[in-house]
C-alpha cells in the first residue's frame, strides 16, 4: 500500500521564478492538503483540495495556487518566488468521509530560493 | 481553532516513560485532540487521537480529563528513536490542521 509520495525531493530556484510541486495521495484517499514548514517551526496550512476544488485556504498570498486531478493527485504552484518561500513543503492526504484530524503526510519537498 | 500550549522541550533517558502535557483551555465541544510526531526532514506522522478519557494504541496512550482542557501524551519505555518533535492539535476535523511549535523530546542513552 503506497503512502503519500511527493516530487521532487529537493529543488533550487532563483527569486522571481515559478515552481510546481507534485503529490500523490495515499491509496484510497480523496483529499489533499498542502503545508509549508519553515526551519524550526511547525507546518502551516496552505490549502486543501477535495473533488478537484480548493475547499479551504490558509493565510497565504495568491502566488500560491494549486490543482487536484481526477485521480486525486495534486500540484502546488508558487509564482514570483521570494527568498522567504524557502521551506519544506508537505503534502498530506486524508479521506473526507472520516471527518477527523488524521492526515497522512509525505516526505516533503525541500525548496531553496536563492 | 482552539489554541494549544505545550512545553518547548523535554529530556529523557532510554527505558523511561515520557509524558507530554498539552493545555487547550478553549477546546470546543466538537473538537478532537490529536498528536503527531515528526522526525527531522520528514513529514509529521499521526500518533493518536481522542475525545475523552483514555485512548491507547501500540505506540502511545492519551489521557484526557473530564473537563478536556488539557491532555497528556504518554510514551512508554522510550528509545533513542523516539527523539522527535511532538505536536498537540485540537480541532473538529474541519479541513485544516493547525500546528504550533511542538515539543522537542530528546532521548539519551
Amino acid at each position: 500500500d503506497a503512502g503519500v509520495t511527493q516530487s521532487p525531493t529537493h529543488l533550487i530556484k532563483t527569486r522571481g521564478q515559478q515552481v510546481t510541486l507534485r503529490c500523490s495521495p495515499k491509496s484510497g484517499h480523496d483529499t489533499v492538503s498542502w503545508y509549508q514548514q519553515a526551519l524550526g517551526q511547525g507546518p502551516q496550512f496552505i490549502f486543501q483540495y477535495y473533488e478537484e476544488e480548493e475547499r479551504q485556504r490558509g493565510n497565504f498570498p495568491d502566488r500560491f495556487s494549486g490543482h487536484q486531478f481526477p485521480n486525486y493527485s495534486s500540484e502546488l504552484n508558487v509564482n514570483a518566488l521570494l527568498l522567504g518561500d524557502s521551506a519544506l513543503y508537505l503534502c498530506a492526504s486524508s479521506l473526507a468521509a472520516t471527518g477527523r484530524n488524521e492526515q497522512y503526510f509525505g516526505p516533503g519537498t525541500r525548496l531553496t530560493v536563492t | 481553532l482552539a489554541k494549544t500550549t505545550q512545553p518547548i522541550s523535554m529530556d529523557s533517558y532510554e527505558g523511561q516513560e515520557v509524558n507530554i502535557t498539552c493545555s487547550h483551555n478553549n477546546i470546543a465541544t466538537n473538537d478532537y485532540i490529536t498528536w503527531y510526531q515528526q522526525f527531522p526532514s520528514q513529514g509529521p506522522r499521526f500518533i493518536i487521537q481522542g475525545y475523552k478519557t483514555k485512548v491507547t494504541n501500540e505506540v502511545a496512550s492519551l489521557f484526557i480529563p473530564a473537563d478536556r482542557k488539557s491532555s497528556t501524551l504518554s510514551l512508554p519505555r522510550v528509545s533513542l528513536s523516539d527523539t522527535a518533535v511532538y505536536y498537540c492539535l485540537v480541532g473538529d476535523g474541519d479541513y485544516k490542521l493547525s500546528f504550533g511549535a511542538g515539543t522537542t523530546v530528546t532521548v539519551r542513552a
